[in-house]
């Protein structure tokens, strides 16, 4: 299975700034996942990145909302911009592991608007 | 449109008795459903998973999930609870034939609670 290591683990932040949420995978993969949990709730997918290409966004979630960058086959990050309370969720990275088909999820990273 | 439904919020049993937790889909095709736990401020842990052939699917942990077309289900269970298995349980499904394989969708969790 893969080893994914998300940073930071948790974070309070100020309304109106901006977060980088890091993703390592301990080996390489060709599709990485963001998704979000909202307090109490489901888990959304927010966005696929692809290594050399453009994320591609869910409906609801914009680029310049979270630019998503993948600069290599084992690294992502996820950024939340102008962030508001209403952004206070767990942000959850995965991969899909090739040889079983399963989706591994990051321990999360923890976000809190005030 | 694909959906996952958890009707319980929270599922209470004693330890050592059975647990069942309920999930009911709906997708277009042949699904791939899967069972996720999550421990307080952890990430989600694979529990297993049904792509196909026999209805009956052992996991993680002597958990086990039995997979009924005709009823739409995926219901999670396990013949003898721990209080360690205290945790919140999502249910989750993808389309076979969908091109984004990374791309699922949860229910709503349910909380199960073991007392001792």
């Amino acid at each position: 299975s893969a080893v994914i290591s998300q940073k930071p683990s948790r974070d309070i932040c100020q309304r109106g700034t901006s977060l980088t949420i890091q993703c390592q995978v301990d080996s390489q993969v060709t599709m990485m996942f963001w998704y979000r949990q909202q307090p109490g709730q489901s888990l959304t997918l927010i966005a696929t990145a692809n290594q050399g290409s453009e994320a591609t966004y869910e409906s609801g979630f914009v680029i310049d909302k979270f630019p998503i960058s993948r600069p290599n086959l084992t690294f992502s990050t996820l950024t939340v911009s102008n962030m508001s309370p209403e952004d206070s969720s767990i942000y959850l990275c995965s991969v899909v592991w090739p040889y079983t088909g399963e989706l591994f999820f990051g321990e999360g990273s923890r976000l809190t608007v005030l | 449109a694909q959906s996952v439904a958890q009707p319980e919020d929270q599922v209470n049993v004693a330890e050592g008795n059975p647990l069942t937790v309920k999930c009911t889909y709906s997708v277009s095709g042949n699904p791939y459903l899967f069972w996720y736990v999550q421990y307080p401020n952890r990430g989600l842990q694979f529990l297993l998973k049904y792509i196909t052939g026999d209805n009956l699917v052992k996991g993680s942990y002597g958990f086990e999930a039995e997979f009924n077309k005709s009823q739409t289900s995926f219901h999670l269970k396990k013949p003898s609870a721990l209080v360690s298995d205290s945790a919140l349980y999502f249910c989750a499904v993808r389309a076979s034939g969908s091109s984004n394989t990374g791309k699922l969708i949860f229910g709503q969790g349910t909380t199960l609670q073991v007392k001792p």
